[in-house]
């Protein structure tokens, strides 16, 4: 079995400050995938950023990136200039080829505060 | 817009009934996955087709099923309804099997069960 585990029930941060969102991660599998999504207040859920296990330089996604430390087993999503938009819940998720589906964290709310 | 489209958005209805959530998954998706996001479970995974055949099963109550078309759209069914089932309800679909695909997330469906 997996389990994501997001310590930080909500968070703020000042606009166009960098923000750091937790997430550690268990599972057997050798190979899996470490997802990041945004839910907006409107409901929809958003794909920010994936990396693989076997990736070797963390994953990059415009403003945000993603701080991969395998032997913690955590994938760490940091957004670099938070803007007013950036405020929602924020999930991360994990994949396995094992289990079809992904398996999300109890999720953080951001809010950007101007 | 991630391409899956997801109908009706909002459902309202009362104890005891039936509905049909309805998922056209992105041009060229083979599996359509089904996740439901409550206040006290969070999000969680409920049934997954491929290619028209179920694939993996989660949480799912007895009284919910699926079934995914030949054109590839698939519907949730959800019946003798309970104030619990009341959630938003979202259709995800990625290419293929893998268990860890980006996963491409319709709008989702919300029901507010009286």
């Amino acid at each position: 079995a997996q389990k994501i585990t997001q310590t930080q029930p909500g968070m703020f941060v000042q606009e166009k400050e960098a923000v750091t969102l937790d997430c550690t991660y268990d599972t057997s599998d050798q190979s899996y995938g470490l997802f990041w999504y945004k839910q907006p207040s409107s409901g929809e859920m958003i794909f920010l950023i994936y990396q693989g296990s076997y990736d070797e330089q963390n994953a990059t996604e415009g403003r945000y990136s993603l701080n991969f430390q395998k032997a913690r087993k955590s994938a760490n999503l940091v957004i670099s200039a938070s803007q007013l938009g950036d405020s929602a819940m924020y999930f991360c998720a994990i994949g396995t080829p094992g289990r079809r589906a992904l398996t999300f964290g109890s999720g953080t709310r951001l809010q950007v505060q101007p | 817009d991630s391409g899956v489209t997801q109908t009706p958005k909002h459902l309202i209805t009362a104890t005891g009934q039936r509905v049909t959530l309805r998922c056209s998954p992105r041009s060229g998706d083979l599996s359509v996955y089904w996740y439901q996001q409550s206040l006290d479970q969070g999000l969680q995974f409920l049934i997954q087709y491929y290619n028209g055949e179920e694939r993996a099963k989660g949480n799912i109550l007895e009284r919910f099923s699926a079934q995914q078309f030949p054109d590839l759209h698939s519907e949730l069914n959800l019946s003798s309804l309970e104030l619990g089932d009341s959630a938003l309800y979202f259709c995800a679909s990625t290419p293929g099997l893998a268990g860890f695909d980006e996963q491409f997330f319709g709008p989702g469906t919300r029901l507010t069960v009286l």
